[in-house]
């Protein structure tokens, strides 16, 4: 059976701090490993993956795939209260496209 | 421009009634997906719509559960007899063909609760 299993399940951290946000994936024909970010219902999308090695950056974010050990960070360095929120990976496999999602990491950012 | 939008936004419903839930995604979209997202749970993927392909209704937990989408764009989500283990925040997203294909986009969500 697919699963997506992220860790922690939570996390604490004080703003100016550098987290990383751990995914590890068993998917049928893995395709891509998406990251989401989710503060109220709606999560936003955050990168895609699909080679391994390959850091993809965004600002204080940054995800790197690793496919031989089957897992993702996410990296979020200089942490800020806005950064609070909970954090999807998802991987994505199969024919027809829909993505298979961890519980999420709950971020938190105390000032 | 206009994102995907969902509604009802909140709706409470007694056990053992039916419930739409309705979904409008970005225009031009091919791809729709339903998720719903139990408290403390991560997304559970629900039914996923391509085109005029055939759905993958394979994630629908249950008979009681079935959509449609009309005319390629807005979908339906409906919900019979519902019962309290139904109570979730029912998400929609869509994509695009193209290089981003696999970006999926969200609506904001329905929240179900069943009382």
């Amino acid at each position: 059976e697919d699963k997506v299993v992220q860790s922690p399940l939570s996390l604490v951290v004080h703003e100016g701090d550098t987290v990383t946000l751990n995914c590890s994936y068993e998917v049928t024909n893995f395709r891509s490993l998406l990251w989401y970010k989710q503060e109220k219902k709606a999560p936003t999308f955050l990168f895609m993956l699909t080679s391994s090695g390959i850091e993809k950056k965004s600002g204080r974010l940054s995800s790197i795939l690793d496919k031989k050990e089957l897992f993702s960070i996410l990296n979020i360095t200089a942490t800020q209260t806005g950064d609070s929120a909970v954090y999807l990976c998802a991987g994505r496999g199969g024919s027809q496209g829909n993505l298979i999602f961890g519980k999420g990491t709950k971020l938190s950012v105390k000032p | 421009g206009a994102g995907v939008s969902q509604s009802p936004s909140n709706k409470v419903t007694e056990k053992g009634k039916d419930v739409e839930l309705r979904c409008d995604p970005i225009s031009g979209h091919t791809a729709l997906y339903w998720y719903r997202q139990s408290l403390g749970q991560g997304l559970e993927f629900l039914i996923y719509f391509q085109g005029n392909s055939a759905p993958d209704k394979s994630g629908l937990p249950s008979d009681r559960f079935s959509a449609e989408r009309t005319g390629g764009s807005v979908s339906t989500l409906t919900i019979q007899r519902t019962q309290q283990e139904d109570s979730a925040v029912y998400l929609c997203a869509s994509s695009s063909a193209g290089t981003l294909a696999y970006e999926q986009y969200f609506g904001p969500g329905t929240r179900l609760t069943v009382t």
